[in-house]
């Protein structure tokens, strides 16, 4: 299994910009989030998905937009970069709590620089 | 609204010196907490999880946490510092019913020869 995979590992992005960050994962987990993490900021939830076709707001989702269509993908879209997106993004899928003890699987991050 | 406050930003320990990552919890009913470790330009790696099942933890590398209810607590130790061990700790907090984490802000670990 490959686990959750995230594409780009970096970019960098004009202010004004669209992008999507990819998010896959291979175990079948029906929950998967978005996290962003600033220095002293600790990590910070963007959205999350509970199952395909639905999504929800977390603590910072302004500026963000997410789909869930398949079980295995969550793509993040910035829909026009901005300097205050500047950060480090990791996805991670679960199983759905009660099933399991919330334990997430992140990937390995993809490092975003909007000049 | 369940938060998680890592007292310290930063810590300095001598090699094989006591390690103690403070993390206090606030939640309505008892969640499951994690730490997570950081090495530079790296990803998120899982030391230890409390789910209920014992109130002291152990993790990989030596470390182990201790859940205080009455205390809100889940401290990180570990008995002996390794120069490997510097890296940037997170403690988080999942409300059962719940599958998102939300995050202290970390502690940053130096070790010191």
């Amino acid at each position: 299994n490959a686990g959750v995979t995230q594409t780009p590992k970096f970019q960098v992005l004009k202010t004004g910009q669209s992008m999507t960050l990819q998010c896959a994962q291979d175990m079948n987990h029906e929950y998967m989030s978005w996290y962003r993490q600033d220095p002293g900021m600790g990590l910070r939830l963007i959205h999350y998905s509970v199952g395909a076709g639905i999504t929800d707001q977390g603590e910072v989702p302004n500026g963000y937009n997410v789909s869930r269509s398949t079980t295995e993908d969550f793509p993040l879209r910035l829909l026009s970069a901005a300097p205050s997106q500047t950060s480090v993004y990791f996805c991670a899928s679960s199983y759905p709590s009660g099933r399991a003890d919330n334990e997430q699987f992140f990937g390995p991050g993809t490092r975003l620089t909007v000049l | 609204a369940q938060s998680v406050t890592q007292l310290g930003s930063h810590v300095s320990v001598s090699e094989g010196a006591l390690v103690l990552l403070r993390c206090n919890y606030s939640s309505s009913v008892p969640p499951y907490l994690f730490w997570y470790v950081q090495y530079p330009n790296q990803g998120l790696q899982l030391l230890l999880k409390y789910t209920s099942a014992a109130t002291l933890v152990k993790g990989i590398n030596g470390f182990e946490a201790e859940f205080k209810k009455s205390e809100t607590s889940f401290h990180l130790t570990k008995p002996s510092a390794h120069m490997s061990d510097a890296a940037e700790y997170f403690c988080a907090v999942s409300e059962r019913g719940y599958s998102t984490l939300t995050f202290g802000k970390g502690t940053m670990l130096l070790v010191s020869p």
